[in-house]
Formats: structure tokens, sequence, C-alpha cells
């Protein structure tokens, strides 16, 4: 039993280079959600999605892109990376509005 | 706005010594209070959902409880094996259902 599993674990990259980290959930949760965490800040919102197909943002969506064509991938591309982005982005599930499920992490770095 | 407030930023106590997490919340809109546990370098696990004040949860030396206008996560004869950062987050439901995440504290037991 998988659950939710985030790829990669660990990225550098340069500014202005393109990005995608990878969110995989094998529960077919309708919920999948993109949050990025930094000191001081706690975990933000950058996007949600309640479906295939319907994604929406959050607190902090500037930079960013997400797609969800299939229910268990949802996918955050960072179009031209920014010193700024450098985080600990997390992804999360959830069958309902309520209680989310997350993923390891992805720790990124943008030099 | 939307606000979750956890105190106190860290704690250091000895194994063995009961003690307790605060989280105050804004109460207008509020459908859910959360709690989660994080271990470094992993994604935040699940701990807790509290519905409506007076209601209680308990699982091993852990017991959140919910009041009008904050929530409780009592540690009660604390391990070793309980140190991490515990994070609190509302649901103010709404088109997105995010969670909004307080900053987290830094729980530490010696033993």
């Amino acid at each position: 039993d998988a659950g939710i599993t985030q790829s990669p674990r660990y990225k550098i990259t340069e500014t202005g280079r393109q990005v995608t980290l990878m969110c995989h959930q094998t529960w077919s949760h309708s919920y999948m959600f993109w949050y990025r965490q930094d000191l001081g800040h706690g975990l933000r919102l950058i996007y949600y999605s309640a479906a295939a197909d319907i994604t929406d943002k959050g607190e902090v969506p500037d930079g960013y892109v997400v797609s969800r064509s299939k229910t268990e991938n949802f996918p955050l591309t960072l179009e031209s990376a920014t010193r700024s982005q450098t985080s600990v982005y997390f992804c999360a599930s959830s069958e309902s509005r309520y209680t989310q499920y997350f993923g390891p992490g992805t720790r990124l770095t943008v030099l | 706005e939307d606000q979750v407030t956890q105190s106190p930023e860290a704690l250091r106590l000895q194994e063995g010594e009961s003690s307790s997490l605060n989280c105050s919340y804004t109460v207008s809109g509020l459908r859910g209070l959360f709690w989660y546990r994080q271990d470094p370098g992993k994604g935040p696990e699940f701990l807790f959902t509290l519905y409506s004040a007076g209601e209680e949860k308990e699982k091993e030396r852990l017991k959140a409880t919910l009041t009008k206008k904050e929530s409780f996560l009592h540690i009660t004869a604390p391990k070793p094996e309980d140190s991490a950062t515990y994070l609190c987050a509302g649901n103010y439901g709404g088109s997105q259902g995010n969670l909004i995440f307080g900053k987290g504290t830094k729980l530490s037991v010696k033993p």
C-alpha cells in the first residue's frame, strides 16, 4: 500500500529553469493539494484540485502551474524557478475536503 | 482573516513529564480542527480531527481536546519517541477546503 508518493525527494536547480515535482496517490482520492513549508511561515497552500481537470489557486500560487489529467497524479511545475521558491514541497490528498494525508515531501533548492 | 496560532514554539520535557500544547483559532467558519505530527525530513502525519467544543480524542499518550476557542494536545508521560513537531490546522471550508496551519510546536523529550 504505497499511499501517496512524491518525486524527486531532493532537487537542486538553477534560477530560470523549469522544474516539475510529481505527486502520485493510490487511494483514488478526489482532492489533492500542494503546500510549501518554509521556516517562519509554516505550511501554505499553493494549488488544489477537487477532481481530474479541476484545479484552483491557493494562498501562494504565483510562479507555479498545476495540471491533473488523471485522478492519481497531480504534478506541480515551476515555470521559471526563482530563489524564493527554495522550499520543501508537500503534496496531500483527501477523499473529502477535510482529513488530508501528506506525502514525504520534496526538498527543492534553487541556486 | 483565518488564523491558527500555536504555543509554545518549543517545549522541552523530561521523560514522564506530562504537559499540554495549545492551539488557538479563529472561531468563525471553523469546520474542523486537525492535529498532525511531523518528524524531521518527513511529511505531516495525521493524528486527530475535532469538530465540536467538548470533543476529545485519544491515541496512546496523546489526547486532543477542543473548546470554543482553543484546542489542546495533552501528552501524558511522554517518551523520547514522542519528540516531533506538532502541527495544528483549521479547516474553514469554502471552495478550497484547505487547511490553515499554525507554525507548530517543536517537542523534545529527554530520557
